[in-house]
């Protein structure tokens, strides 16, 4: 079965242009989190998509902003780009997500970097 | 490859030794809880995930206990080898919420 997969892997943008990221999970799932990884922060939890619909949001500014497909594929956009959005944007799937005891896989992950 | 993190506690263990890495979690109503392993340039690779009704769980030469009454998760490595070299995530769910990840503890495995 094949993994979460993310694409592009590499993506460089200059401030204040807008990204969009696609995640698409392993098969049969149909939760999509997305998160940002820094060095300073870490692991920082962004946004969960089930069936379409969001179903938790982290804390981060309405820039940042997803959708998920009736296949389960996701999308996650940042808008007017900072420099401090310059990270490791990686997007974990699970069958069914938060609410029970469900183990997340990630993907490799989208570098963005803004100049 | 990239840095996933510059400034996380290390554990510097010789290869062959046992390692043990320690994480505290926030919340005491956490239920679930997973043990990632990060390789530079990767996504986070589950390892072992435990629940709240359990205290120990084994795998293939990794232990996860957990001890709710001071709110740690621990995971031990046996027999530690070169390939575990990496950062080690800590991650609690608490029901009807979203994953919460610890800072991570780097592993570097000596020779």
């Amino acid at each position: 079965k094949a993994g979460v997969t993310q694409t592009p892997r590499y993506l460089i943008k200059t401030r204040g242009q807008q990204v969009t990221l696609s995640c698409s999970p392993i098969s049969g799932h149909r939760s999509v989190s997305w998160y940002q990884q820094t060095p300073g922060q870490g692991l920082q939890f962004l946004f969960e998509y089930f069936s379409e619909t969001q179903r938790n949001k982290g804390n981060f500014p309405g820039r940042f902003s997803g959708r998920q497909f009736s296949n389960s594929r996701s999308e996650m956009n940042v808008s007017t780009l900072e420099l401090g959005d310059s990270a490791l944007y990686l997007c974990a799937s699970s069958l069914v997500g938060s609410g029970l005891t469900d183990t997340q896989y990630f993907g490799p992950g989208t570098r963005l970097t803004v100049l | 490859g990239e840095s996933v993190g510059l400034h996380l506690p290390t554990l510097s263990v010789q290869e062959g030794d046992n390692s043990i890495i320690n994480c505290a979690y926030s919340n005491s109503a956490s239920d679930y809880f997973i043990w990632y392993k990060q390789e530079s340039g990767k996504g986070p690779q589950f390892i072992i995930d435990i629940r709240s009704n359990m205290d120990k769980r084994q795998g293939q030469r990794v232990t996860v206990l957990l001890n709710k009454t001071v709110k740690h998760l621990s995971l031990q490595i046996a027999a530690t080898q070169p390939g575990d070299s990496a950062v080690y995530f800590c991650a609690e769910n608490n029901y009807g919420q979203n994953f919460v990840f610890g800072p991570g503890t780097r592993l570097s495995v000596l020779p």
